[in-house]
């Protein structure tokens, strides 16, 4: 089954840019999604389809996909960006969902 | 606006089931399908399978087929997730969630806000 990795932690200054990776085998050949949560909470999609923004979304988030590797960034970062943050895809196997293990965003 | 309201947390022996509903509203229940998310504590996201709104076609995730079953009723734009033989590993918050399907796959766009499910003897 298809396999997502991402760093167990990343840590930023407030308004530095966070970058968050998701490696995969050849990942730019899907569409990535990026999931937002906050402790306590349901999970927020930030980002669709590699780069797009949901409705509601800051600008401050966006995203790209290339080769194996996909990356959430997020510039001017706040403390309310603080959070645990997870990418996804469809893969065309059995389990067609895969998420990554998720990324905790400490903004120091 | 498109809210996913989920029923109460529960609390569940081992062996027992559990039925976890998600009520839909604020857009047209059988547009989308809804899929069902959990999370074990300090755990990351695993994906369940998914129910097609439209006509209930069902897929489940490989490790709990046998165990799971995912129904809708449209009538109330509701749908539920009921899982058998439960065991302590199975301790969780289950998210429903609207699938948004395209061309390049499915995400998942809006959430319910959680129930959590507590098996212990």
């Amino acid at each position: 089954s298809y396999v997502l990795t991402q760093p167990p932690s990343v840590s930023v200054a407030p308004g530095q840019t966070a970058r968050i990776t998701c490696g995969g085998n050849n990942i730019g050949s899907k569409s990535v999604h990026w999931y937002q949560q906050k402790p306590g909470q349901a999970p927020v999609q930030v980002v669709y389809d590699d780069s797009d923004r949901p409705s509601g979304i800051p600008e401050r988030f966006s995203g790209s996909n290339s080769g194996n590797t996909a990356t959430l960034t997020i510039s001017r970062v706040e403390a309310g960006d603080e959070a645990d943050y997870y990418c996804q895809v469809w893969d065309s196997s059995s389990d067609p969902v895969v998420f990554g293990g998720g990324t905790k965003l400490t903004v120091l | 606006q498109v809210q996913l309201v989920q029923s109460g947390a529960e609390v569940k022996k081992p062996g027992a089931s559990v039925k976890v509903s998600c009520k839909a509203s604020g857009y047209t229940f059988t547009s989308y399908g809804i899929s069902w998310v959990r999370q074990a504590p300090g755990q990351g996201l695993e994906w369940m399978g998914w129910i097609n709104g439209y006509n209930g076609n069902t897929n489940y995730v490989q490790r709990l087929q046998g165990r799971v079953t995912m129904t809708t009723d449209t009538s109330t734009s509701t749908a539920s997730m009921e899982l058998r033989s439960l065991r302590s590993d199975d301790t969780a918050v289950y998210y429903c969630a609207r699938v948004k399907a395209t061309l390049l796959g499915r995400d998942f766009d809006y959430w319910g806000q959680g129930t959590l499910v507590t098996v212990s003897s």
